[in-house]
């Protein structure tokens, strides 16, 4: 199955939102979808999983949703360090695969 | 807390074979499976493999199956990559994660990573 992410590049400022699209050439048995924050010279981070439910510790403006073959992951308010790469993975179906990523930056 | 540590990088000779390591703490080992995932620089995550809580079960990315073999030791709490004949294309960071589950599931907590170059 093949992520695909749009756009590869958000160039946003801080208080605006950030809308990141994740497309799967075909369905893997929906929501099994998670989102990771990667910053560089860093391990990724989880973000959301089961498409639409939170992580431990990550703050109330991200938000996830989708289903089927669409998926989006919402950052309502950017702050300072919501800057970095996004990586969405669906793990329904093996192999598991990640999307090539969406940078967001100034 | 959660603690992964990987090792077993460097620098290796394309043709040649290196097992990583990745010694899990913090958590009981044995309930959780375990992922490897690879960054080559400058790029995108690359999911490789994971391995189920009991080492019965094994899966592997299309692009690595036959060349990669994931396994584990549970009495030392550290999963292993064995990577043979290895390329260029093969220069990478290389992640360890632990699944949120036995296995199948999403990785919710990720070593640093292991630097491996490929390069005569």
């Amino acid at each position: 199955i093949v992520l695909t992410q749009s756009p590869g590049t958000l160039s946003l400022s801080p208080g605006e939102r950030a809308t990141l699209s994740c497309r799967a050439s075909q369905g893997f048995g929906s929501p099994f979808l998670a989102w990771y924050q990667q910053k560089p010279g860093q391990a990724p981070r989880l973000l959301m999983y089961d498409a639409s439910a939170r992580a431990t510790g990550i703050p109330d403006r991200f938000s996830g949703s989708g289903s089927g073959t669409d998926y989006t992951l919402s950052i309502s308010r950017l702050e300072p360090e919501d800057f970095a790469v996004y990586y969405c993975l669906q793990y329904g179906s093996t192999p598991f695969t990640f999307g090539p990523g969406t940078k967001v930056d100034l | 807390q959660v603690q992964l540590v990987e090792s077993g990088g460097g620098v290796v000779q394309p043709g040649r074979s290196l097992r990583l390591s990745c010694e899990a703490s913090g958590f009981t080992f044995n309930g959780y499976g375990m992922h490897w995932v690879r960054q080559a620089p400058g790029r995108g995550l690359e999911w490789l493999a994971v391995i189920s809580h009991d080492g019965r079960r094994q899966f592997y990315a299309d692009s690595v199956k036959g060349r990669l073999t994931i396994s584990r030791d549970n009495s030392r709490n550290t999963v292993f990559l064995q990577m043979n004949t290895l390329t260029a294309e093969d220069t990478a960071v290389y992640y360890c994660a632990r699944d949120v589950g036995r296995a199948w599931n999403y990785a919710d907590q990720w070593g640093q990573g292991t630097l491996v170059t490929v390069s005569t």
